[in-house]
């Protein structure tokens, strides 16, 4: 089976620094990948983890350790705009992917 | 840009009525995946191909779910017949051939069944 834990709710203010862990339980692990998805719309690739350490995108970074069965996303300077749900999400061997239930971040002015 | 087109946006639909979703993965894009999300269950994996060959559709309820590819540029997912239960919000996602390639998701088909 695959299970993945998040918290399900995350608030910080403005131009502050959030960290959003995964805990994963997961068959036949490839990677972690970290998904964006605002309000009623597709979730939006941010970033994917295959090897253990720190992957960083801009204001976004993701780190795994596969030893650990953990991974977090690192949201810098977070703006308004980057309230949004984000998933954690494990990737199988075709690909696909099987999703935590999702951290609702709310981000404060 | 490209994008993963779904048809259509939004559905509303009769309990018992036959239920179409249509999506355009990626030109160049090889695998498909169709995905349920709702507030009870997230988002769930239905069924996925590679090539156009479904690979698994074990999260699908066999009984009245199906899901094909008539060819490269068209997936569909059929309900036939349509259950409240089924009411989510269905998205289709396409990965590239590169073996750490993203998926990206349509915008999804928002589905209620009355």
């Amino acid at each position: 089976g695959q299970s993945l834990e998040q918290p399900s709710e995350v608030t910080a203010v403005e131009g502050a620094i959030v960290q959003i862990n995964c805990t994963y339980q997961t068959s036949g692990f490839y990677g972690l990948s970290w998904y964006q998805q605002h309000d009623g719309g597709a979730p939006t690739f941010l970033s994917y983890n295959a090897l253990d350490g720190l992957e960083e995108t801009g204001r976004f970074s993701s780190f795994l350790s596969r030893s650990d069965s953990y991974g977090y996303l690192l949201l810098q300077e977070l703006q308004m705009k980057d309230s949004a749900s984000y998933f954690c999400a494990s990737r199988g061997s075709a690909r696909q992917l099987t999703f935590g239930s999702g951290t609702q971040l709310t981000v404060l002015p | 840009d490209a994008r993963v087109t779904q048809t259509p946006r939004h559905k509303v639909t009769e309990m018992g009525q036959e239920v179409t979703m249509r999506c355009q993965p990626i030109l160049g894009h090889n695998t498909v995946f169709w995905y349920r999300q709702t507030m009870m269950q997230g988002l769930e994996l239905l069924a996925y191909f590679r090539n156009r060959a479904p690979l698994d559709d074990s999260g699908m309820p066999k009984d009245r779910f199906s899901a094909e590819m008539p060819d490269a540029t068209l997936a569909t997912l059929k309900i036939q017949p349509s259950e409240p239960r089924d009411s989510a919000v269905y998205f289709c996602a396409s990965g590239s051939p590169g073996e750490d390639s993203p998926l990206h998701f349509g915008n999804g088909t928002r589905l209620t069944v009355t």
